[in-house]
């Protein structure tokens, strides 16, 4: 069972080149999440999505933008890559409903703006 | 905003060892959370804490859910080498749990 799937694994950009991060989810989660990862700050909230057609931004969603056109996939956009963004991007999913805090993260995306 | 620390910020421990690490918060919380991340991987929910004062154990690992609301203690005993990993506290930010803040994370090391 897959679970929630992040590609690429690695990727370097140029500063000011676009990116997409891809994530999809077989668990049928209504929630998703997309959270980044920077050393000794823990996990950081970019955006998060309560079902399709529905996304709210989280604690740092300065340069990226996100879309949930199904329940399966929640990719996330960097429009104008910045050294700022080099971190290691993990998205997560979860029930709706009681217990959602239970939260399933894929693997992680690990991006350097050069 | 809301901020959770964690301490310590790192622990070198040989194996068989118990490691008891904390995470204060400057404001309360009403779920607290426990998730362990190993190396290459995203974190894994380890244990989930609802009410002050609960105590609750998941194998080896006991959480406490502190009776101000404002810290949680995440015990191991007896660790072992695939203990290793960073260990992240986390909680509803606003109250609403589909919005989770996370510490800092400590990270634990285990010497065989």
């Amino acid at each position: 069972n897959a679970g929630v799937t992040q590609t690429p694994k690695f990727r370097i950009l140029k500063i000011g080149q676009s990116m997409t991060l891809q994530c999809t989810q077989d668990m049928n989660h209504n929630y998703m999440y997309w959270y980044r990862q920077d050393p000794g700050m823990g996990l950081k909230l970019i955006y998060y999505s309560v079902g399709a057609g529905i996304t709210d931004k989280g604690e740092v969603p300065n340069g990226y933008n996100v879309s949930r056109s199904t329940t399966e996939d929640f990719p996330l956009r960097l429009e104008l890559a910045a050294p700022s963004q080099t971190s290691v991007y993990f998205c997560a999913s979860s029930y709706a409903g009681g217990h959602n805090e239970k939260l399933f993260f894929g693997s992680g995306t690990q991006l350097s703006v050069l | 905003g809301q901020q959770l620390n964690q301490s310590p910020q790192s622990m070198f421990i040989q194996e068989g060892e118990d490691v008891s690490m904390n995470c204060t918060s400057s404001s309360i919380f009403n779920t607290w959370l426990w998730y362990k991340q190993e190396p290459g991987e995203g974190p894994v929910l380890l244990i989930a804490l609802y009410k002050a004062g609960e105590l609750t154990s998941n194998g080896r690992l006991t959480a406490q859910f502190g009776i101000t609301r404002k810290d949680s203690f995440l015990n191991i005993s007896a660790s072992i080498p695939s203990d290793v990993g960073i260990y992240f506290c986390a909680g509803p930010s606003g109250g609403a749990t589909n919005k989770l803040i996370f510490g800092t994370g400590t990270l634990l090391a285990v010497q065989p």
